[in-house]
């Protein structure tokens, strides 16, 4: 059982649409981050949010840390082709600063 | 971006024998990492370092050790490679502890895959 469940897994959507993914677990985070993983290369970080409640947005992309610190969305307006790739969200605990957990993913094609 | 080569990028290997694989930065960055990467789990940390000679256990350390002699080096060894052991392999580094610290940024490398037959 993953300690962060992410939903959908696999979604894939026309260019022009918008899309919600999101990140669940049953424990608090100190902080949630994002990354975006495209084929053979490793993740690269999109956003790391440590506030409950807090919304960042880096250009088409909102993200949004959970009141309660336990979960997190993401969500892209107008999806682009160049958006296709793994979303992963990790969460890092409280007091163990090298404790970081990942999701499984999401997997994202935006056909044009 | 940080400057991490992994290498081998691609091996294959009969199980029973010992395998390493080498990661390299080039950001003298003080923490670094080796994760696996398995569909259905995400990334796994392995083991971990927090400087030279010192490293730790993660959550999926078993039947992997690694070692770092220099800042710049984090090697992975698998001493009697399994076929549960095939995986993809990704190293990284960051300046500072795991992500509690707001604004650390963790960098990956572009992954060893590794194939145990």
């Amino acid at each position: 059982t993953q300690l962060l469940e992410q939903s959908p897994q696999f979604l894939s959507i026309q260019e022009g649409e918008n899309l919600t993914v999101y990140c669940n677990s049953s424990s608090v985070f100190s902080s949630l981050q994002w990354y975006r993983q495209e084929p053979g290369e490793g993740p690269v970080l999109l956003v790391t949010v440590v506030t409950g409640g807090e919304v960042k947005k880096l250009k088409r992309l909102t993200f949004q840390f959970g009141d309660a610190r336990k979960d997190s969305s993401l969500h892209i307006t107008a999806a682009q082709p160049g958006d296709t790739g793994l979303y992963l969200c990790a969460g890092g605990f409280t007091g163990n600063n090298n404790d970081m957990r990942f999701g499984a993913g999401t997997r994202l094609t935006v056909k044009p | 971006d940080a400057g991490i080569t992994q290498s081998p990028r691609h091996k294959v290997t009969e199980t029973g024998t010992p395998v390493t694989l080498r990661c390299h930065q080039t950001e003298n960055h003080r923490y670094m990492y080796w994760y696996r990467q398995d569909p259905g789990h995400g990334l796994r940390l392995i083991h971990y370092s927090y400087g030279v000679k010192d490293t730790d256990k993660g959550e999926v350390s078993d039947g992997y050790s690694v070692s770092r002699s220099k800042t710049e080096d984090f090697l992975l060894t698998l001493e009697s490679a399994t076929s549960s052991q095939t995986s993809v392999y990704f190293c990284a580094t960051s300046p500072r502890q795991g992500i509690a610290s707001s604004g650390n940024t963790i960098y990956f490398g572009e992954g060893s895959w590794l194939t145990v037959v």
